[in-house]
């Protein structure tokens, strides 16, 4: 089965730190992006990834960064952590440019900024 | 902008009960996806739908694709308490990124 690891499930960050989340999958997808889940608004792409070095930007990008110098691995960055980022963050895998093989989550990271 | 109305937005129902779930939009999709998402995991792949008026069934699950592409819905016979979750609709426009629904909360009740 493929694997989506996301690294802490729940964080607890203080306004202004730098924070990490990290992603790893261990199926050799092209396609990484992450999301944030709030309540309501389903899940709103921050960035997606389509190769390694490669970046773009999804829908809310603002306050955020990502990295992605391996191919199994998909970094977000918070750059200065605020309380509107408290959010639930899952990292997703693709195999293909196309979405009809689905996408594969990772169990979620529950970020907290106090 | 594209988007997917799912409604319900939440539904609590006993169990052994039937229902339907719909996932709306005005634009047309190439392909559409349903995913199940339970309490503290990300949401997992039920199926895929990719031709107008196409009917798939995962057990007591039964999905369609509208017609038009613009609309699906999501059935469930006989509902069971390990059916309950958020269930998350996703259309693919041309290109590869997804459009999500907000989701519908389900709830069945032993």
């Amino acid at each position: 089965d493929v694997k989506v690891t996301q690294s802490s499930r729940y964080l607890v960050k203080r306004t202004g730190e730098k924070v990490f989340l990290e992603c790893v999958q261990d199926m050799d997808h092209e396609n990484m992006f992450w999301y944030r889940q709030d309540p309501g608004l389903g899940l709103r792409l921050i960035y997606f990834s389509y190769d390694v070095k490669m970046k773009e930007k999804g829908d809310i990008p603002e306050g955020y960064s990502v990295s992605r110098e391996k191919k199994e691995r998909f970094s977000l960055i918070l750059e200065s952590a605020s309380t509107n980022q408290t959010s639930m963050y899952l990292c997703a895998s693709s195999y293909v440019q196309g979405p009809l093989s689905g996408y594969t989550f990772g169990s979620g990271t529950r970020l907290t900024v106090v | 902008t594209q988007l997917l109305e799912q409604s319900p937005q939440f539904l609590s129902i006993q169990e052994g009960e039937n229902l339907t779930v719909y996932c709306n939009s005005s634009s047309v999709f190439s392909s559409l996806q349903w995913y199940r998402q339970e309490p503290g995991e990300g949401p997992v792949l039920l199926v895929t739908v990719v031709t107008g008026g196409e009917v798939k069934k995962l057990k007591r699950l039964t999905f369609q694709f509208g017609d038009a592409r613009k609309d699906s819905s999501l059935h469930i016979t006989a509902a069971q308490p390990g059916d309950t979750g958020l269930y998350l609709c996703a259309g693919a426009p041309r290109n590869y990124q997804l459009i999500w629904g907000a989701g519908t909360k389900l709830i069945i009740k032993p």
